[in-house]
């Protein structure tokens, strides 16, 4: 079964500035997607931005971009230029590419602060 | 704008007693699922439906059953609520696809005393 591993439970950043969030993932798959969600304190859990394992290129969502590496099995989350509104609870999640597989897993989570 | 809605905010229920939490989402997806969210632990996956009358269990079903009689509606049932079973529940969707985004309910507090 696939795991996925986000080992800071919490970071903080000073706005501004830039924050590397860290996933790693374990998985024998070859094809498959990575999402970054985003969970403020209202509690709505919104898609930050995903990344398909065939394409190589990053993905990039204004100040959003991840870092995969497939070898490694990384994909970590990069806020440039970091807002108020950034702070939240933030999820990686794998999901299968095989028929049939509609399941997310998701790591714990890491817990952004932003400070003014 | 996508939706997904969830019946209650917060839910106080005491131990023992059938719970339904219910969940409806206006994007006609094919997928809905239900998550359970605790401190420390992420989101585990307890059933999801791909279809109508289909079901899936997740990763943690025991306690828990659903219902899917319509297309935009997934309830979760908990036969006989219990202490442990006092966590945050969070509904989503999704189209068909592994690359369509989860859509996401604010969530329901449950409280089991």
């Amino acid at each position: 079964a696939q795991t996925v591993t986000q080992s800071q439970p919490e970071m903080s950043v000073q706005e501004a500035e830039t924050v590397t969030l860290s996933c790693t993932y374990d998985t024998s798959e070859s094809d498959y997607y990575l999402f970054w969600y985003k969970q403020p304190p209202s509690r709505q859990m919104i898609l930050v931005i995903r990344q398909e394992a065939y394409k190589q290129q990053n993905a990039t969502e204004n100040r959003f971009s991840v870092n995969f590496q497939k070898a490694a099995k990384s994909f970590s989350l990069k806020i440039s230029d970091s807002q108020l509104g950034d702070a939240a609870m933030y999820f990686c999640a794998y999901r299968s590419r095989q028929g049939g597989s509609e399941k997310l897993v998701f790591g714990k989570g890491t817990k952004l602060t932003v400070n003014p | 704008d996508v939706k997904v809605t969830q019946s209650s905010r917060y839910l106080v229920k005491r131990t023992g007693e059938k719970v339904f939490l219910e969940c409806v989402q206006d994007m006609d997806h094919e997928n809905m699922f239900w998550y359970r969210q605790d401190p420390g632990l992420g989101l585990r996956l307890i059933y999801f439906s791909y279809d109508v009358k289909m079901k899936e269990k997740g990763d943690i079903p025991e306690g828990y059953s659903v219902s899917r009689e319509k297309k935009e509606r997934f309830s979760l049932i908990l036969e006989s609520a219990s202490t442990n079973q006092t966590s945050m529940y969070l509904c989503a969707s999704s189209a068909p696809g592994a690359y369509s985004p989860l859509h996401f309910g604010n969530g329901t507090r449950l409280t089991v005393t």
